[in-house]
């Protein structure tokens, strides 16, 4: 079963780049056919699809987050990453990585709170 | 950006059957598959229902999705206190070289 789990500053300035890694545990994160995702969940608000990074390494981005993102695969680490530049108050949420054979996530950490303030 | 509609809120007592639908279009639900995620307060969402109508291992039969054209539906049946949460749905939108849509969630209360 994957078990993943999200890390990385709780405390990011605005326009600054946010970054955020997901370690997987319980399988190969290049295991062939599997996604890789992160969403977020505004305070008080619904689910937020951020992107998909598949096996072969092609990634999907939220078009409206599209110019900002950048998701990456690490294998020596069996980690993912997440980059989100220019970031202001409205990036301020919960970010939560999964993975899993759905492009949406199949599996999920319990997510890292991230507040955007000077 | 494409949008998934569900109902903002549904209840119903403990027994009873609940039915939440979530809306589409032809470039996402009407063309691809569904997942239907459970959230419970200050935890991470739980697959419930993928691939339209198939539940993971672990998840109760009390819990079942259908699919018709451009709408989904997660119905609930032998309602319990421990299912009062958040739903969402979500499928692959083929639009804008294709991306990720969720619905905007519905909270479930049992009364």
């Amino acid at each position: 079963q994957l078990q993943l789990q999200e890390s990385g500053p709780g405390l990011v300035k605005p326009s600054e780049t946010l970054s955020l890694t997901c370690s997987v545990s319980g399988d190969s994160i290049s295991r062939s056919g599997y996604y890789w995702v992160w969403i977020r969940q505004p305070p008080g608000k619904g689910l937020e699809w951020i992107g998909s990074i598949y096996s072969s390494g092609n990634p999907y981005y939220n078009p409206s987050l599209k110019s900002q993102v950048t998701i990456s695969v690490d294998t020596s680490k069996n980690q993912f990453s997440l980059k989100l530049s220019s970031v202001t108050a409205a990036d301020t949420a919960l970010y939560s990585c999964g993975g899993g054979f759905s492009v949406m996530g199949d599996s999920w950490g319990q997510g890292i709170l991230v507040t955007v303030s000077s | 950006q494409s949008v998934l509609t569900q109902p903002p809120s549904a209840s119903g007592t403990p027994g009873q059957r609940v039915t939440i639908s979530c809306s589409g279009s032809r470039s996402n639900i009407g063309s691809n598959t569904v997942n239907w995620y459970q959230q419970l307060p200050g935890t991470a969402p739980k697959v419930l229902i993928y691939s339209n109508n198939q539940r993971p291992s672990g998840v109760p039969d009390r819990f079942s999705g259908s699919k018709s054209g451009t709408s989904a539906s997660l119905a609930i049946s032998g309602l319990q206190s421990e299912d009062e949460a958040d739903y969402y749905c979500a499928a692959w939108d083929d639009s804008l070289n294709g991306h990720v849509i969720f619905g905007g969630g519905t909270k479930l209360t049992v009364l």
